[in-house]
């Protein structure tokens, strides 16, 4: 069985600064990967997703994913946060079109 | 494009009410999902429909919960009598389809409950 384990779940960082959110999943088969963002009373919306291909994905606002198959690993990654990418952030996995949330990392941005 | 609309956005009631919950996916979209949030947790899928066949409902709890998609486009969750433990957030998603490769889910901003 497939299942996805958020390390985190609050991250507090300062505005300007890099972030890591941590996502591991566990799957006897390959998978599909995704990360999704719920802001504040929104539903939740795709941010970035690897499907096969290049490792490293990209999202249009600037966060980035590592797929690792060798440590099943998804992390999500930004160089410098803004106040608005405080938000709730979600890893999942795909098997057969499935979708399997890990427990959710909540980010934090401070001024 | 519309997005999926899902109503009412909160709900409040007490244990052993009925409740119900509608949303109605992007025009087009055949595979539709119901979602439970329970608050600290990520989302746990409860059923999936495609047209208007249930594909897995398999983490529904029949006893209490029901949803239903008759013509194919939107969709009611029922949840009849409810608990203490049902206090979630209810999303609903669609797609265009099922399966295949990867069809990328597109969701409601939700229906928060309280069962007091």
């Amino acid at each position: 069985a497939q299942s996805v384990t958020q390390l985190d779940s609050q991250v507090p960082v300062f505005e300007e600064a890099p972030v890591e959110l941590r996502c591991n999943y566990s799957s006897s088969v390959s998978v599909y990967l995704f990360w999704y963002v719920q802001y504040p009373n929104q539903g939740l919306q795709l941010l970035l997703k690897y499907l096969s291909g290049s490792t490293l994905v990209e999202s249009i606002n600037g966060f980035e994913a590592e797929f690792n198959k060798s440590q099943t690993s998804f992390h999500l990654r930004k160089p410098s946060v803004h106040i608005s990418d405080t938000a709730e952030y979600f890893c999942a996995v795909s098997y057969t079109g499935k979708l399997i949330f890990g427990q959710g990392t909540t980010l934090q941005v401070k001024p | 494009e519309a997005g999926v609309a899902q109503s009412p956005r909160y709900k409040i009631i007490e244990k052993r009410q009925s409740v119900a919950f509608w949303c109605n996916p992007i025009s087009g979209h055949a595979t539709l999902y119901w979602y439970q949030q329970i608050l600290g947790q990520g989302p746990k899928l409860l059923i999936q429909f495609q047209n208007n066949g249930v594909v897995d409902d398999s983490q529904l709890p029949k006893d209490r919960f029901s949803a239903e998609r008759l013509k194919g486009v939107d969709s009611t969750l029922k949840i009849q009598p409810a608990k203490l433990e049902d206090s979630a957030v209810y999303l609903c998603a669609s797609s265009r389809t099922s399966g295949g490769i990867y069809n990328e889910q597109f969701f409601g901003p939700g229906t928060r409950l309280t069962v007091l």
